[in-house]
C-alpha cells in the first residue's frame, strides 16, 4: 500500500503570504498525484490533478508540482477563502483506488 | 449543474445494514465511473469503493470487503452503496464522488456530493 504523509500537520499564515505544502509518497506515484481543498462542513474540490494540472475553475494562485514521491501545492498569495484543510491523493497504483494523505491544515495567523 | 445527492445516513447498532443512495443528475452518469470516499469525524479522507460505468468491475478498499457492496441503476441515475455487519469504525460521513473523466478513468474525484453521515452504535 502506498502511503503519502503530509507537512506541516498546520501551517499557520497570514493573508497574502505564499503557503508551501508538501505531501511524500511511500513509492513513486510517477505523476499521479491530486491536491484537494476542504472546508469546514463541505465536500472536497479537486485543485490540481496529475501534480501540476489545475482542475476547471481554479485560480492561477493555486500550483502544483513534483514527480515520484515529493510533491508541493504553492498558494501564491493567501486569500481569506483559502485557509482549509488540503489533502493530496495518489492514484498510481489503481485500481482498486486511490489514498489521500491524513491533510494540512492552512490556517490564519 | 452537476449534482450528487446522497441519502440514506442515520444511526444504526453494531453488526446492522444500511442502504446508501446517491442520486446523480446534470451530466451522462453512465459514462463515469463512480466512487464512494467517507470521513470520519475529525478525521481524514479515505476511498471506500468504486464501480465501472457498465457495472462490470467493482473495488474496495481491504476493510469493507466482504461487508460492503457498491452498485448502480444508469436507468435511474443513481449509485449505491449496501452496507452489512456495520462496526463502529465505519462511522463517518460518505460521499459519492465522480470520476474527473469520462468513458475513460483518472481515479480523480471533481464532482462530490454533500455527504450522508452514518453513525454506527449501540
Amino acid at each position: 500500500e502506498i502511503v503519502l504523509t503530509q507537512s506541516p500537520a498546520t501551517l499557520s499564515l497570514s493573508p497574502g503570504e505564499r503557503a508551501t505544502l508538501s505531501c511524500r509518497a511511500s513509492q513513486s506515484v510517477s505523476s499521479y498525484l491530486a491536491w484537494y481543498q476542504q472546508k469546514p462542513g463541505q465536500a472536497p474540490r479537486l485543485l490540481i490533478y496529475d501534480a501540476s494540472n489545475r482542475a476547471t475553475g481554479i485560480p492561477a494562485r493555486f500550483s502544483g508540482s513534483g514527480s515520484g514521491t515529493d510533491f508541493t501545492l504553492t498558494i501564491s498569495s493567501l486569500e481569506p477563502e483559502d485557509f482549509a484543510v488540503y489533502y493530496c491523493q495518489q492514484r498510481s497504483n489503481w485500481p482498486p483506488g486511490g489514498t489521500f494523505g491524513q491533510g494540512t491544515k492552512v490556517e490564519i495567523k | 449543474e452537476v449534482q450528487l445527492v446522497e441519502s440514506g445516513g442515520g444511526l444504526v447498532q453494531p453488526g446492522g445494514s444500511l442502504r446508501l443512495s446517491c442520486a446523480a443528475s446534470g451530466f451522462t452518469f453512465s459514462s463515469y465511473w463512480m466512487s464512494w470516499v467517507r470521513q470520519a469525524p475529525g478525521k481524514g479522507l479515505e476511498w471506500v469503493a468504486n464501480i465501472k460505468q457498465d457495472g462490470s468491475e467493482k473495488y474496495y478498499v481491504d476493510s469493507v470487503k466482504g461487508r460492503f457492496t457498491i452498485s448502480r441503476d444508469n436507468a435511474k441515475n443513481s449509485l449505491y452503496l449496501q452496507m452489512n455487519s456495520l462496526r463502529a469504525e465505519d462511522t463517518a460521513v460518505y460521499y459519492c464522488a465522480r470520476d474527473q473523466e469520462a468513458i475513460a478513468v483518472a481515479a480523480y474525484f471533481d464532482y462530490w456530493g454533500q455527504g450522508t453521515l452514518v453513525t454506527v452504535s449501540s
